[in-house]
């Protein structure tokens, strides 16, 4: 596609559901990053995966957050046992190359999760 | 640790006045990378500029300038005779060696007509 896809574009859920958010990278691009975005604030990382390996998992905040991308395309961000807390917009990124740090990475316009 | 900062929240103008955006960021690394994003209401961010640590000229782009000064760690972007449609939130970012972008807090820009 010309752009990041993200599906759904709004996500509800009640407390202690699992959830599972898709991202479609740009074809061909070879990293692709997940961001959360908490209200009023800037994105902050979560992972990051060169083709389908995921290099840096740092910011994940806890081991209920889950990603994959088995194909080294679409990438699934899983989130097991969701709480009110992981309410947020929950951004992807894909770049052209690896994570040489000029690299440029375009975004989706993100899937907003509400945990109720 | 990197660390950028946004220090204005919120930025009111009027339709045709200039708007400067201030960032200013932190890093012990000598090579690094800067950014501008915006984010209007449908969510997406849309990449704006892209800066190099070694390459402080200044760049106009338009109605846009951003002005790159390592001795103050700062990379601020004006719009010049601003619009209602550059009304958004503004992100600064910062990449040194690693895969993740640090982002500021950003600052939302309303443009009045």
């Amino acid at each position: 596609g010309a752009g990041v896809s993200q599906s759904p574009r709004y996500k509800v859920a009640k407390r202690g559901q699992d959830v599972a958010l898709r991202c479609d990278p740009i074809s061909g691009h070879v990293s692709l990053f997940w961001y959360q975005q908490a209200l009023g604030q800037g994105p902050e990382f979560l992972t990051y995966f060169q083709n389908e390996a995921q290099l840096d998992k740092s910011g994940l905040p806890s081991d209920r957050f889950f990603a994959e991308r088995p194909e080294g395309s679409v990438s699934t961000l899983k989130i097991q046992r969701t709480q009110q807390e992981d309410s947020a917009v929950y951004l992807c990124a894909s770049s052209s190359l690896g994570s040489l740090a000029k690299n440029i990475q375009y975004f989706g316009a993100g899937t907003r999760l509400s945990v109720l | 640790a990197q660390k950028v900062t946004q220090a204005q929240t919120e930025i009111s103008v009027v339709e045709k006045e200039d708007v400067t955006l201030d960032c200013v960021y932190e890093t012990r690394d000598t090579t690094y990378y800067l950014f501008w994003y915006k984010q209007p209401p449908s969510g997406e961010l849309v990449f704006l500029i892209r800066r190099n640590s070694f390459d402080e000229q200044n760049e106009i782009s338009g109605r846009y300038s951003w002005n790159f000064q390592k001795s103050t760690s700062s990379f601020n972007f004006t719009i010049t005779a601003s619009q209602v449609v550059d009304s958004a939130v503004y992100f600064c970012a910062l990449r040194t060696s690693g895969s993740r972008l640090t982002f500021g807090e950003g600052t939302q820009l309303t443009v009045n007509p």
